[in-house]
């Protein structure tokens, strides 16, 4: 039972270019949500993340939207460069019991090419 | 951001035997580490919540006599993967928790398993 779906498995993008990477939820408990990034051979890096009270937040580049009632998250990468070229996963917690537990997706490769 | 570390970064063994997999903050203390198993294509999957001083908590199917936690210090937890079988070649992950928040979540590189 995959809680938490990423549906592209890889994304191509130009430099330059806006990078646009889904995420969607079917468990209504979920109430923060992350990005992390991660190359081969290492462990995911923290980028961003939301809380369900939110439906935005930014952070230079990167910017995250949250429509809860779609139960749907979107990380946004702008102006996207060859060094994001990563596996991004999207990952959900609910504050209220989970603690920090995190429930991955399966991840997007990303690929930005010159 | 803080350094955890894993080692070994990759491991070949033959069934039966068993494996122990380190995971270390290197420049802070974790009360809590989390252990991960990541098949191909796959997302990673939370094997268990180690609690320094602790019980390590299991996630629902997963064998805690199979995967044995122990998270004696600040700074240490070790998986061991008993009576290995090739079932369990896996990519296992740690992550330790600096603080309260999600964010303070810190990776280490992973340990590739591969069993014979």
């Amino acid at each position: 039972d995959q809680q938490v779906k990423q549906n592209s498995p890889s994304l191509s993008v130009q430099e330059g270019r806006i990078s646009i990477l889904n995420c969607d939820y079917t468990n209504s408990m979920f109430d923060y949500f992350l990005w992390y990034k991660k190359y081969p051979a290492e462990g995911p890096t923290f980028l961003i993340s939301i809380s369900s009270i939110k439906d935005k937040n930014e952070d230079g580049r990167f910017t995250v939207f949250l429509n809860k009632s779609a139960k749907h998250l979107s990380l946004h990468i702008v102006p996207s460069q060859p060094g994001d070229s990563a596996v991004y996963f999207c990952a959900a917690s609910g504050l209220t019991g989970g603690g920090n537990k995190l429930t991955f997706g399966t991840g997007t490769q990303l690929k930005v090419e010159l | 951001g803080a350094v955890v570390s894993q080692h070994p970064s990759w491991v070949i063994c033959k069934s039966g035997t068993s494996v122990k997999i380190e995971c270390r903050s290197l420049d802070f203390q974790a009360t809590t580490m989390f252990w991960y198993r990541q098949f191909p294509k796959q997302s990673l999957m939370l094997m268990a919540t180690s609690n320094e001083g602790s019980k390590a908590t299991y996630e629902q199917g997963v064998e805690k006599d199979k995967f044995l936690i122990n998270h004696a210090s600040l700074t240490l937890s070790t998986l061991t993967v008993t009576s290995a079988h090739p079932e369990d070649s896996s990519f296992y992950i740690c992550s330790a928790l600096q603080g309260d928040q999600y964010n303070e979540q810190f990776f280490g590189p992973g340990t590739r398993l591969t069993v014979l």
